[in-house]
């Protein structure tokens, strides 16, 4: 059962232009979000966060966006650089679980010069 | 500041055989979790553990053992390998059970069952 997805398994977007990866979720009982950036050969590193009580987060380049009604959040990226090439986990959890965190698949994001 | 280290960072193993992969965090986070990546697929959660000598199983708890007795020490132990154990294993550390700090991962262990 997996409680996260991300369907896109790949993007690619020229430099300087918009990054949007996507994430949807089934279990209405998560309210933190948050999104992981990983490179080859690393562990993931955190980006940025949003509690459920928000539907937007912004930290630079970076903007999540949350819609609960739908169970969908999204990832901005303005202006896309190569450096910001990497796979792009999505995760949730339920706040009094520990911070146990559920993740998605990932999505490789290529951003290209 | 070293954060999260983990080691080996590879291994090649025989089914049936047991090791243990180590983690040590030096931030003196209470929170640790093991988590494992399959290609394709997201991080599934092993064990985790809320603070030394707590333990708890989570999602793929299978096949594996944890313990916790020091508050930087989270090993991972794998009795009796076996092929659908190959993958690449996280160790994550986290202050706080607010998960709006996020997790600091280890660089990961590459494990190989042949």
């Amino acid at each position: 059962d997996q409680q996260v997805k991300q369907n896109s398994p790949s993007l690619s977007v020229q430099e300087g232009r918009i990054s949007i990866l996507n994430c949807d979720y089934t279990n209405s009982m998560f309210d933190y979000f948050l999104w992981y950036k990983k490179y080859p050969a690393e562990g993931p590193t955190f980006l940025i966060s949003i509690s459920s009580i928000k539907d937007k987060n912004e930290d630079g380049r970076f903007t999540v966006f949350l819609n609960k009604s739908a169970k969908h959040l999204s990832l901005h990226i303005v202006p896309s650089q190569p450096g910001d090439s990497a796979v792009y986990f999505c995760a949730a959890s339920v706040e009094t679980s520990g911070s146990r965190l559920t993740f998605g698949e990932g999505t490789q994001l290529t951003v290209n010069p | 500041n070293a954060g999260v280290t983990q080691t080996p960072k590879f291994r090649i193993l025989k089914i049936g055989q047991s090791m243990t992969l180590q983690c040590t965090q030096d931030m003196n986070h209470n929170y640790m979790y093991w988590y494992r990546q399959d290609p394709g697929m997201g991080l599934k959660l092993i064990y985790y553990s809320v603070g030394a000598g707590i333990t708890d199983k989570g999602e793929v708890p299978n096949g594996y053992n944890v313990s916790r007795s020091t508050t930087e020490d989270f090993p991972l132990r794998l009795e009796l390998a076996a092929p659908s154990q190959t993958s690449v294993y996280f160790c994550a550390s986290s202050y706080s059970p607010n998960t709006n700090y996020g997790y600091t991962f280890g660089s990961g262990t590459r494990l190989t069952v042949v």
